[in-house]
C-alpha cells in the first residue's frame, strides 16, 4: 500500500487566501484524522472521521477551518481566510479502527503551510 | 482533559550510549501508550506501544516501561546509533483520542 497520501506537500500563500489540503487515507481504514504540528503547541488533533462521518471536531481552532470527507478515499481540510498564525505542518492520518483503542495510526508526510 | 508531559525536550548522547525519554499522563482511564518517531520532513511513525495490562515491552534495542500507579511511562533506547536521531513522541489515549506529548529531539553523535 502507498500509505496516507497528502497534497500539496508545500504551500505558500498570502494572508486572506483560501487554502485546501487534501488527503487519501490507506484503503480499508475506517478512521481519518487531521493533526496540526507547530513548535509551540506540538501535535494537535483537529478533527477525526469514522466511516466518513465527523466524530469530534473540538480541536478545530475556529470557524475559518472546515473539513470534509465526501467518500472513504478522500478528505479535505480548508482554511478560509488564511492567517499567518495558521502556518504549520498539517498531517492527515488513518487507522483501521479507533486509534485510541490500540490500533496503529498511520501518518502521511504532511502538508507544510506558510501564510505570509 | 488528558495532559501528557514529556521530558526532556532535547537529548544528546554519544553513539552506543543509552537514551531514556519519560512521559507522565493525567487520565487514570488511559490504557494505551504508543511511541512515535518522526524523522526530518516526514510524518510520525509508530515504533512501539504498550497497554496497561503489562509493565514492560521490548523490541530489539527499544523498550517501554509503564507504571500505572504513578501514571508515567518511559522509552529506553540502548546502543544508540546515528540513525536513531529524530523527534520522539509519547502518547496516551483519552476519551477516544490520542493525546501526544510535546516531543523529544534526540541527537546521537558519532
Amino acid at each position: 500500500d502507498a500509505g496516507v497520501i497528502q497534497s500539496p506537500r508545500h504551500e505558500v500563500t498570502e494572508m486572506g487566501q483560501e487554502v485546501t489540503l487534501r488527503c487519501k487515507p490507506i484503503s480499508g481504514h475506517d478512521y481519518l484524522f487531521w493533526y496540526r504540528q507547530t513548535m509551540m503547541r506540538g501535535l494537535e488533533l483537529l478533527i477525526y472521521f469514522n466511516n466518513n462521518v465527523p466524530i469530534d471536531d473540538s480541536g478545530m481552532p475556529e470557524d475559518r477551518f472546515s473539513a470534509k470527507m465526501p467518500n472513504a478515499s478522500f478528505s479535505t481540510l480548508k482554511i478560509q481566510p488564511s492567517e499567518p498564525r495558521d502556518s504549520a505542518v498539517y498531517f492527515c492520518a488513518s487507522s483501521l479502527m479507533a486509534g485510541s483503542s490500540g490500533n496503529t495510526i498511520y501518518f502521511g508526510e504532511g502538508s507544510w503551510l506558510t501564510v505570509v | 482533559g488528558e495532559n501528557v508531559e514529556q521530558h526532556p525536550s532535547t537529548l544528546s548522547v554519544q553513539e552506543g550510549d543509552s537514551a531514556v525519554i519519560k512521559c507522565t499522563y493525567s487520565d487514570s482511564a488511559s490504557n494505551y501508550f504508543p511511541w512515535y518517531k518522526q524523522e526530518l520532513g516526514k510524518g510520525p511513525q509508530l515504533i512501539i506501544d504498550i497497554r496497561s495490562n503489562v509493565g514492560e515491552k521490548k523490541d530489539q534495542r527499544i523498550a517501554v516501561t509503564l507504571n500505572k500507579t504513578a501514571k508515567h511511562f518511559s522509552l529506553h533506547i540502548t546502543e544508540t546509533q546515528p540513525e536513531d536521531s529524530a523527534v520522539y513522541f509519547c502518547a496516551a489515549n483519552s476519551q477516544r483520542k490520542l493525546i501526544f506529548g510535546q516531543g523529544t529531539e534526540l541527537s546521537v553523535k558519532p
